[in-house]
């Protein structure tokens, strides 16, 4: 059992429907992570939330809307998306944000089509 | 600007034959240095890393890398490989002074031939 899990795995959305990502890690860490993951391209981070408060925003469009309620649970809210946000998206945790050579530990995404 | 370099897209190679992924990074300041494997339809997890010490690192499942500063780059290597490695490979560089975050390449399939 993977320590970080993230619901649903498939989705497919039409671009006016909003929808939700969810993501719970039960490995006790303080760090949490969305990333964007297209073919042939680097991961993409999107958003680092560090004890529960959000540290990091890498110019994600407005349409993506994190929410991290607890240090065990991260959401990721989508609204409005258009045929190029169709992707795997990747949470992720970590004992910390700044903790040097931290190990991340990833779920095993959500696959996102926007049609 | 920092970045990561994975120089080939795909490698193909006969299985129980060697095998080296190529990574190079640019930085002008300290890195840390990590190696990810992603397997059909999972997330990532780590294979290695190297944060100071030794430049020759050893990871799980026979994998090891060699950081050499002078070249810029973190090679990963396994002697001989099984189909089971089959995977996408990720070389990330955290740069020191930077809340760590991670710079990643674009992967590199490892395609194990029978």
């Amino acid at each position: 059992e993977t320590g970080v899990t993230q619901t649903p795995r498939h989705l497919v959305m039409g671009m006016t429907n909003k929808k939700s990502l969810k993501c719970e890690q039960h490995l006790g860490h303080n760090a949490m992570y969305w990333y964007k993951q297209s073919a042939k391209k680097p991961l993409e981070l999107m958003f680092v939330y560090n004890f529960k408060e959000q540290t990091e925003n890498n110019s994600v469009p407005s349409r993506f809307s994190p929410e991290c309620p607890n240090s065990s649970h991260l959401f990721l809210h989508l609204h409005t998306l258009q045929p190029e946000d169709s992707a795997l998206y990747l949470c992720a945790s970590s004992q910390d944000q700044t903790g040097v050579g931290n190990t991340i530990y990833f779920g095993e995404g959500s696959w996102l089509t926007v049609v | 600007a920092q970045s990561v370099t994975q120089l080939d897209s795909q490698v193909p190679v006969f299985e129980e034959a060697p095998v080296e992924l190529r990574c190079n990074y640019s930085s002008s300041v300290s890195v840390y240095l990590f190696w990810y494997v992603q397997y059909p339809n999972q997330g990532l997890q780590l294979l290695l890393k190297y944060l100071s010490g030794s430049t020759l690192v050893k990871g799980i499942n026979g994998f090891e890398a060699e950081f050499n500063k002078s070249q810029t780059s973190f090679h990963l290597r396994k002697p001989s490989v099984h189909i089971s490695d089959t995977a996408e490979y990720f070389c990330a560089v955290s740069l020191t002074g930077s809340n760590y975050q991670l710079i990643w390449g674009a992967g590199t399939k490892l395609i194990i031939k029978p």
